[in-house]
């Protein structure tokens, strides 16, 4: 099993680019997490699907935000325009129902 | 009051001694509740999950559980310096959404 599998590690982009981060899940996972940690909140969700559908986005923390699931293998997470502050570390983690998370290795964003 | 409350430390203990990593949660609904292990500049990885109160062990890890209380902890025994991370607390919500601390610093010392 290959683990979820994130897109790229590292992504340095000037303030006002788009960014879009991409996550592969666990085959056969049908729940979909994407968390954003900083040092000083930590590990915070920002949205999770089940099923390819968006379940609960309340934890994105803005209109420049979004993310998608096309079909059961891939998601991506964009920001549009980026700013400074979305400097961070990225990951997406994949379960099945009553089951741990399953984290990928991360993309650390970094927006001068 | 934080969903989730960890001692974000530094702990420090010597090589061989117990280490004790505690956690407290706001949600009395939640039913699970994990721990991560997560080292410097890697992801967050699975070392133990408590369904039921009272303890649960597994090797040299023993997660304990008091879900009147709202306290959750891990005790590590014989630590090694290959302990040395930040150990994240999560308990489980609806949809099986964990929602994690901000996590303590472990430090094993030789």
């Amino acid at each position: 099993d290959a683990g979820v599998i994130q897109s790229p590690r590292h992504e340095v982009t000037e303030m006002g680019q788009e960014v879009t981060l991409r996550c592969k899940p666990i085959s056969g996972h049908d729940y979909l997490f994407w968390y954003r940690q900083t040092m000083m909140r930590g590990l915070e969700l920002l949205i999770y699907f089940n099923n390819n559908v968006p379940i609960d986005d309340s934890g994105m923390p803005e209109d420049r935000f979004s993310a998608k699931m096309p079909n059961a293998s891939f998601s991506t997470l964009k920001i549009q325009p980026s700013e400074p502050r979305d400097s961070a570390v990225y990951f997406c983690a994949s379960s099945l129902k009553n089951s741990p998370l399953h984290f990928g290795n991360g993309t650390r964003l970094t927006v001068t | 009051q934080k969903e989730v409350e960890q001692n974000s430390g530094p702990l420090s203990v010597p090589e061989g001694a117990i280490a004790s990593l505690n956690c407290t949660y706001s949600d009395r609904g939640s039913q699970s509740f994990f721990w991560y292990r997560q080292y410097s500049g890697k992801s967050p990885e699975l070392i133990m999950f408590i369904y039921s109160n009272g303890d649960k062990e597994d090797g040299r890890f023993t997660a304990q559980l008091n879900k009147a209380s709202q306290y959750v902890s891990l005790l590590i025994r014989d630590s090694q310096p290959s302990d040395s991370a930040t150990y994240l607390c999560a308990p489980e919500g609806e949809g099986n959404k964990l929602t994690f601390g901000t996590g303590t610093q472990l430090k094993v010392e030789l």
